[in-house]
């Protein structure tokens, strides 16, 4: 089955640490999203691209910089990790030319630590 | 922008009953409106949807209502289950519909 995945799925880092969360799709979307889950705050967007050449800032881009290397792969690197953004992260896709355009599909997550 | 209120934050109900979660938007423009359920440990998982063409929609034991002129939305389940524990997230669209801002969540536990 066509599906998103992330790399890794669980991490624990140190404070000032460079990090990279990976996102690939066999869906064969074109766009996807980053978002991060805290608890009480439910998903928030932190960067979004609707192809390869169109990278988009979300809500909650500060501290944060993604490359989308391909249609199938999109990552996520925090330059100088904070406990602060010790939290859960999802990656997305969506298919603008899909009847249900809006709808989106989740990666199964990767749990970030930092201390 | 958009703004998305979800309530209640957590939510016990006993197996059988009735459960109902609601949200509140913003924009006016908004035209769409998903459900999306997380069960623990898992992905978030789209559950229904509703267009800003009609007031209700049912899948089974669930459903949502949508007032466009009080712009608010809910989503209904009936006959609870333990395995509609989970934690519920409602949304809508913004920045010309391209992207979805989340509500909070609501936990929702069942108990047998």
């Amino acid at each position: 089955d066509a599906d998103v995945t992330q790399t890794p799925r669980n991490r624990i880092t140190k404070t000032g640490k460079r990090i990279m969360l990976e996102c690939s799709q066999t869906k064969g979307h074109d766009r996807m999203y980053w978002y991060r889950q805290d608890p009480g705050l439910g998903l928030r967007l932190i960067y979004y691209s609707f192809d390869v050449k169109d990278i988009n800032k979300g809500e909650i881009s500060d501290g944060y910089s993604v490359s989308r290397q391909a249609q199938a792969k999109f990552s996520l690197s925090l330059e100088s990790a904070i406990p602060n953004q010790t939290a859960l992260y999802f990656c997305a896709t969506s298919d603008p030319y899909s009847g249900l355009a809006y709808e989106q599909f989740f990666g199964p997550g990767t749990r970030l630590t930092v201390l | 922008g958009e703004n998305v209120e979800q309530h209640p934050s957590t939510l016990s109900v006993q197996e059988g009953d009735s459960a109902v979660i609601k949200c509140t938007y913003s924009d006016s423009a908004s035209n769409y409106f998903p459900w999306y359920k997380q069960e623990l440990g898992k992905r978030p998982q789209l559950i229904i949807d509703i267009r800003s063409n009609v007031g209700e929609k049912k899948d089974q034991r669930i459903a949502v209502t949508l007032n466009k002129t009080a712009k608010h939305f809910s989503l209904h389940i009936t006959e609870t289950q333990p395995e509609d524990s989970a934690v519920y997230f409602c949304a809508a669209p913004y920045g010309g519909f391209q992207k979805l801002v989340f509500g909070t969540g609501t936990r929702l536990l069942v108990s047998p």
